[in-house]
């Protein structure tokens, strides 16, 4: 049971770049999410889905792109890559979309931007 | 803006100490709440929930309280071991939706 996983796990990017961080899950859970966690900051909530076909913004959802066209995948892109965005990037799921369950976190992507 | 508040940003205790880490929030229309382990590289593993209308929740060495109205969660780690040694996050979400918002958590060094 490999739970959520994120590839890659470390990335690094020139400012302008584009790249797409992966996140995939084999709980056949409806709802994903990903944050980033940065000194100081916290996690804060990117953006999430509640099924496939169905994403909405999180906190700080400028910059990014997701779509999710199955339930195991949920791909966060950046469209042009910052030096603000240099963060690790965790994706989560959970089998309920309402709050009653806990939420199974990847181990992250370590991204750096130059 | 719920916002969420953990104390001590740091701790440091010896082993076999019972110890407490306290998690506040602003809002309390909270739906649950839940506390977290994250290891240095790692992602992050949950520890308990507790639902809006429990008070507490147990699981071996770790109970967890909850009081709405104040809007204060505690941790309670008994007979801490160096294997404890992590950061620890609070994280609520709003009445029936699973988006969290997290506290900066509590760095706990257990030492032998």
């Amino acid at each position: 049971n490999a739970g959520v996983t994120q590839t890659p796990k470390f990335q690094v990017l020139k400012t302008g770049q584009s790249m797409t961080l992966q996140c995939a899950q084999d709980m056949n859970h409806e709802y994903m999410s990903w944050y980033r966690q940065d000194p100081g900051m916290g996690l804060r909530l990117i953006h999430y889905s509640v099924g496939a076909g169905i994403t909405d913004q999180g906190e700080v959802p400028n910059g990014y792109n997701v779509s999710r066209s199955t339930t195991e995948d949920f791909p966060l892109r950046l469209l042009s890559a910052a030096p603000s965005q240099t963060s690790v990037y965790f994706c989560a799921s959970s089998t309920d979309r309402n709050g009653n369950q806990p939420q199974h976190f990847g181990d992250g992507t370590r991204l750096s931007i130059l | 803006k719920q916002e969420v508040t953990q104390i001590p940003a740091a701790l440091s205790v010896p082993e076999g100490e019972n110890l407490v880490l306290n998690c506040s929030f602003t809002d309390s229309a909270i739906y649950n709440l839940q506390w977290f382990r994250q290891d240095p590289g790692k992602g992050l593993t949950s520890l308990l929930l507790i639902q809006s209308s429990q008070r507490e929740q147990t699981s071996g060495r770790l109970n967890a309280s909850l009081d709405k109205s104040s809007g204060r969660s505690t941790l309670y780690i008994a007979a801490s071991q160096p294997g404890d040694s992590a950061t620890y996050l609070c994280a609520v979400s709003l009445s029936g939706y699973s988006t969290l918002t997290f506290g900066k958590g509590t760095m706990l060094l257990v030492s032998p």
